[in-house]
C-alpha cells in the first residue's frame, strides 16, 4: 500500500534555530501534501496544504513566514520551522494521497515528528 | 462546511467485549467518511473508508462501520476488543479534498 515517510521522528533544538522536517511519498506521486500540528491529547489541526510547484495554502492563523513549506517535487514536501521557540514544540504530521485528490481518496500519514524547542 | 462530532472522548472496554465508537457528521454534500487510528507518538493509520458504495464498510483488524444517512452517523464497531486496539481513533469527513477531523476518542482496553 501507499507509504508516506516522515523524517526526523524526533528533534530537539535550541530556541532561535530552524528545523526542517521532510515528508516523502515512497511509492506514489503526491501533487498535494498536507501538514498538521497536533497538541497533546487533541485532534489534528491543518496548518497548510502543500502544492507541488506552487505556493502552499496556509490555514487562517498560521504564520507562513514561520512555517515555510516547499514542495519541489511530486514525492517530497518540507516544513521548516524558522526561529523556533518553546511554544512551537508540538507533534507535526504530514499526509499525502496519490495523484489529484477527489475527496474520496484516503490520505496516508507519516509517522509524525516530535519537535521539542528548549 | 462539513464537520464531525465524536460523541465520546474516552471509551473503556474489557478485552473480548464489543467496541462502539460513535461519530456523527454534518455536510451539505455527499461526504466521504474515514476512520483512522493513532498509536502514541505515531502517525495515523487508515482503518476504513466510506465513499458512497456499500453502507456497511469493513476495515482492517476486524473493525467495521455503517454509514447511516438518516442519522448522519458513521459509528465504528468491533465484535471483540483486543489489547492492541488501545489507541486514539479519529473520525474524518471529507468533501472535495477538504478533510475535517473529529476531536478523537481514546479507547482503553482492560485485561
Amino acid at each position: 500500500g501507499a507509504v508516506v515517510s516522515q523524517h526526523p521522528s524526533r528533534v530537539i533544538c535550541k530556541s532561535g534555530t530552524s528545523v526542517k522536517i521532510e515528508c516523502r511519498s515512497l511509492d506514489f506521486q503526491a501533487t498535494t501534501m498536507f501538514w498538521y500540528r497536533q497538541f497533546p491529547k487533541q485532534s489534528l489541526m491543518l496548518m497548510a496544504t502543500s502544492n507541488e510547484g506552487s505556493k502552499a495554502t496556509y490555514e487562517q492563523g498560521v504564520e507562513k513566514d514561520k512555517f515555510l513549506i516547499n514542495h519541489a517535487s511530486l514525492t517530497l514536501s518540507t516544513l521548516t520551522v524558522t526561529s523556533a521557540h518553546p511554544e512551537d514544540s508540538s507533534f507535526y504530521i504530514c499526509s499525502a494521497g496519490p495523484g489529484h485528490l477527489s475527496g474520496n481518496s484516503p490520505l496516508h500519514f507519516g509517522n509524525g515528528t516530535r519537535l521539542t524547542v528548549t | 462546511a462539513q464537520s464531525v462530532t465524536q460523541l465520546d472522548s474516552h471509551v473503556s472496554v474489557s478485552e473480548g467485549t464489543p467496541v462502539l465508537l460513535r461519530c456523527n457528521y454534518s455536510s451539505s454534500y455527499s461526504p466521504s467518511l474515514f476512520w483512522y487510528v493513532q498509536h502514541p507518538n505515531k502517525g495515523l493509520q487508515l482503518l476504513l473508508k466510506y465513499t458512497s458504495a456499500a453502507t456497511l464498510v469493513k476495515g482492517i483488524n476486524g473493525f467495521e462501520a455503517e454509514f447511516k444517512k438518516s442519522e448522519t452517523s458513521f459509528h465504528l464497531t468491533k465484535p471483540s476488543a483486543h489489547m492492541s486496539d488501545a489507541a486514539e481513533y479519529f473520525c474524518v469527513v471529507s468533501v472535495y479534498n477538504d478533510m475535517r477531523f473529529g476531536a478523537g476518542t481514546r479507547l482503553t482496553v482492560k485485561p
